[in-house]
């Protein structure tokens, strides 16, 4: 059964600094990867996806990497923002049928960034 | 524009009082799916739709049902709430099928229920 772990629970970093997420995985034979975004009380924001094959992806200031191998994902925040403070939150995909559609949530990073 | 719409935003029933949630898409996505949340945690699968066809997690409590009358919209009944229901209720939607690679999930807002 796939797990997924975030650590840390929580940061605090202040305004301005590059900050790196941790998301890893049991099983590495993913199908794809995908990071959220979840204010307090809000649903989820999809922030990037990154397919079994693919190495990275990137959207503004933020880039995620995957190491399938080794069961790893990162998401790379650079010059942190105020408004960045949120619960980052990974899910991996096994399949493209089935019950391996679901996504297996890791249980969030939650994030602030101190003015 | 919200594309996946949840109602209510917040619903407060009492123990035992059927309640129901609602959940609407534009995007006319043909998968659907009902996410349970509680404080600081992961969101659990409860079940999801794949076009017409229901698919049902193996630890999902009998408590809770889906229907899904036509492609836009989906509702979550909860049957029998007791106290441990009271969570943070997702609604997700996916294109899923031949050639679509991708398949990112969109999330609604979520309903938050209150079990008095």
């Amino acid at each position: 059964k796939q797990e997924v772990t975030q650590i840390p629970a929580a940061l605090s970093v202040p305004e301005g600094e590059n900050l790196v997420l941790n998301c890893s995985f049991t099983d590495s034979a993913i199908y794809n990867l995908q990071w959220f975004r979840q204010d307090p009380g809000k649903g989820l924001t999809s922030l990037l996806l990154i397919q079994s094959s693919q190495r990275e992806q990137t959207s503004g200031r933020l880039n995620a990497s995957l190491d399938k191998s080794s069961g790893r994902s990162t998401l790379y925040i650079a010059a942190s923002q105020p408004g960045d403070s949120a619960t980052y939150l990974c899910a991996v995909r096994m399949g493209s049928s089935g019950s391996a559609r679901q996504l297996t949530f890791g249980s969030g990073t939650q994030l602030t960034v101190l003015p | 524009d919200a594309m996946v719409i949840q109602n209510p935003r917040y619903q407060v029933t009492q123990f035992g009082k059927p309640v129901t949630l609602s959940c609407s898409q534009t995007l006319n996505h043909n998968v659907m799916y009902w996410y349970q949340q509680k404080s600081s945690q992961a969101p659990k699968l409860l079940f999801h739709y794949y076009d017409k066809d229901f698919n049902n997690e193996a630890d999902t409590p009998d408590n809770f049902q889906s229907r899904r009358p036509n492609t836009s919209f989906c509702f979550l009944d909860i049957r029998s709430p007791g106290l441990g229901d009271a969570a943070m209720y997702l609604c997700a939607t996916s294109r899923q099928g031949q050639g679509i690679a991708k398949n990112i999930q969109y999330f609604g807002a979520g309903t938050r229920l209150s079990v008095l």
